[in-house]
């Protein structure tokens, strides 16, 4: 029974290149949060998906950011045109339908980016 | 914007002694939790605790909930080295869709 799978756990891009961060969540979970986290500080919200859908984007950069939840397939935050100030650790949690859990999220291992 | 707001921000204790962390926030919550992150890990779920309650317990952890003061308190009794980390709380609002963390306190145990 995984948990929530993330790949891949380092990925180092050059300013301009794009990054693609996956998350598979764990077995049962249909939604989907990705947080980002600098070093020595808490976790900023980015988006929230259900299958197919957005449900919360407020967290998300207006520019080249965006984030999916296909029908079939992982999870994905893209990363466009990547600048240094990207370099963070991006974590991907999932949940059960929201309220019906005594058990809050379950985190992947989080992908660290780095920008050179 | 920031919910949840963890005090003290760093927390030094011996091998055996109590580690109290408290944690305080600005709007109604349907729920708060605590997590642990160890160093350049991923966070781990401790305990939820719902809104309509005042205190709950698993095994040497006991937290707490004032929602009245908009506060909760993480008590970890007889401290291990082990658990050295990062602990956070996080919120669900009343009114939206997403659990927004804290800056998290960082406990250090000395053996």
């Amino acid at each position: 029974n995984a948990g929530v799978m993330q790949n891949p756990r380092h990925l180092v891009r050059r300013r301009g290149q794009e990054a693609r961060l996956r998350c598979s969540p764990m077995k049962g979970h249909s939604h989907v949060y990705w947080y980002r986290q600098l070093p020595e500080e808490g976790l900023k919200f980015m988006v929230y998906l259900q299958k197919e859908n957005i449900i919360d984007e407020s967290g998300m950069p207006k520019e080249r950011f965006s984030a999916e939840f296909p029908k079939e397939g992982p999870s994905i935050l893209r990363i466009q045109q990547v600048v240094r100030g990207d370099s963070a650790a991006y974590f991907c949690a999932s949940s059960p339908p929201r309220g019906t859990s005594n058990y809050g999220y379950t985190f992947g291992s989080g992908t660290r980016l780095t920008v050179v | 914007s920031q919910q949840g707001e963890e005090d003290p921000q760093a927390l030094s204790i011996q091998e055996g002694e109590n580690a109290t962390m408290n944690c305080s926030y600005k709007t109604s919550i349907n729920n708060l939790q605590w997590y642990r992150q160890n160093s350049g890990r991923g966070l781990v779920h401790l305990i939820l605790i719902r809104s309509n309650e005042r205190e709950k317990h698993s095994g040497r952890l006991r937290v707490t909930l004032d929602t009245s003061k908009k506060s909760s308190s993480l008590l970890i009794t007889a401290s291990r080295a082990a658990d050295t980390a990062s602990y956070f709380c996080a919120t669900d609002d009343t009114g939206g869709f997403k659990t927004i963390f804290g800056a998290g306190t960082r406990l250090f145990v000395k053996a």
